[in-house]
């Protein structure tokens, strides 16, 4: 399967501030995704990000808070703007794995733990 | 979002033993994932299951996608201590563009 890295693993930032989350993955994959990971809870889809055109959101993820950025198709870059406390989460990318011959079986990067204060 | 239910949330178990848990939906899925989950890293995908009725095993674990398409059950055999985590399922319908929907998750500890 895909190796998938993330930068920062984790983060402390002032309210008010951005932070930029990149996503590294060793191999070339149409479909990248990124979710995010509320304190106890499961996973949210926040975004599908696709290499040469914008990313697509979901029901309650906005571009303006969400920016995402997919260069080509082994990397790309998840910010979260203008925290605020309930940013606080764990943010994941995933990813399309097509070596064993299949589309729809995804791999996770290890994460970014972002804490707000 | 939609959220995919699973039971039990969360189960305490002693070493040895064998543990069940399932996954509920009201819709239809094409495809459902199984992924554990440790402290500070990532889901890691145990089992892919594809096809109604389908079994597949990975070691200890065992999952099955249910006949309706709207359930799939894991089982673990003989726990150790290194399962601990929480297993989330994840569901995927045909022509969403590979949109998961991640069930609520069940958290395991094993004692010794």
């Amino acid at each position: 399967s895909a190796v998938i890295s993330q930068k920062p693993s984790r983060d402390i930032c002032q309210r008010g501030t951005s932070l930029t989350i990149q996503c590294q993955v060793d191999s070339q994959v149409t479909m990248m995704f990124w979710y995010r990971q509320q304190p106890g809870q499961s996973l949210t889809l926040i975004a599908t990000a696709n290499q040469g055109s914008e990313a697509t959101y979901e029901s309650g993820f906005v571009i303006d808070k969400f920016p995402i950025s997919r260069p080509n198709l082994t990397f790309s870059t998840l910010t979260v703007s203008n925290m605020s406390p309930e940013d606080s989460s764990i943010y994941l990318c995933s990813v399309e794995d097509y070596s064993a011959g299949r589309t729809d079986t995804q791999y996770f990067g290890p994460g970014t733990r972002l804490t707000v204060l | 979002g939609q959220q995919l239910n699973q039971s039990p949330q969360s189960m305490f178990i002693q070493e040895g033993e064998d543990v069940s848990m399932n996954c509920t939906s009201s819709s239809i899925f094409n495809t459902w994932l199984w992924y554990k989950q440790e402290p500070g890293e990532g889901p890691v995908l145990l089992i892919a299951l594809y096809k109604a009725g389908e079994l597949t095993s990975n070691g200890r674990l065992t999952a099955q996608f249910g006949i309706t398409r709207k359930d799939s059950f894991l089982n673990i055999s003989a726990s150790i201590p290194s399962d601990v985590g929480i297993y989330f399922c994840a569901g995927l319908h045909t022509g969403t563009a590979s949109k998961l929907t991640f069930g609520t998750g069940t958290r395991l500890q094993v004692t010794l």
